[in-house]
């Protein structure tokens, strides 16, 4: 079955620029997670959905980042005002949930931004 | 991440031969996980394992959980030009399965 997909797969921005990063999980899944991976390092928590319901944002690094998954699907992320030390890879991961269930996250191939 | 140590950081081994990657934790493993990824690509699942003393196995690679539930190590049998990649370790240690903290990664090189 189809996997994770993310798009775009490459985003060049200018400093200050807006940005939008989509993501679409499996079907069926209703976790929905995004992670950050700096060159050279392990991805980095972000923020993480429930259905529609961001339950722990705790990982965003600055209000210019906000997340949304207004329909308990598509999740896109958002950074405003773009800096250039927001250029790294954006993971989304999704996977099912069982209450008190260790459940896989799979990947999505991730969106590779560059912010000059 | 600190709480989450990987060794080797990097690892070049002849096509044919056995390895070893650790995964350290400073916290309780609620449930540990390993992925590979290749340049420019996801993260691709390999295991996951959630029991003290707990063992998977796939083709070629095992990988363990000790008993205390704070290390785990992966082991590639036989090594292959096609298990290079970077080997990372993600960590649960919140026991709600609501976000992973990774290790550094081990970049793996398997030479002919």
């Amino acid at each position: 079955g189809a996997g994770v997909s993310q798009s775009p797969r490459y985003k060049v921005a200018k400093r200050g620029q807006d940005v939008a990063l989509r993501c679409d999980p499996i079907s069926g899944h209703v976790s929905l997670f995004w992670y950050q991976q700096a060159l050279g390092q392990g991805p980095e928590f972000l923020t993480y959905f429930q259905n529609e319901a961001q339950l722990d944002k705790s990982g965003l690094p600055s209000d210019r980042f906000f997340a949304e998954r207004p329909e308990g699907s598509v999740s896109t992320l958002k950074i405003q005002r773009t800096q250039q030390e927001d250029s790294a890879v954006y993971l989304c991961a999704s996977s099912f949930f069982l209450r008190g269930e260790q459940e896989t996250q799979y990947f999505g191939p991730g969106t590779r931004l560059l912010v000059l | 991440s600190q709480e989450l140590e990987q060794s080797p950081q990097s690892l070049i081994v002849q096509e044919g031969k056995n390895l070893t990657i650790n995964c350290t934790s400073s916290k309780t493993l609620y449930g540990l996980y390993w992925y590979k990824q290749k340049y420019g690509e996801g993260l691709i699942f390999l295991m996951m394992l959630q029991k003290g003393g707990e063992e998977k196995s796939h083709e070629k690679i095992t990988a363990k959980l000790d008993e205390k539930k704070q290390q785990s190590s992966l082991h590639i049998t036989a090594s292959q030009p096609s298990h290079a990649g970077i080997y990372l370790c993600g960590a649960d240690n919140t026991g709600t399965a609501s976000k992973l903290t990774f290790g550094t990664g081990t970049r793996l090189q398997v030479t002919l």
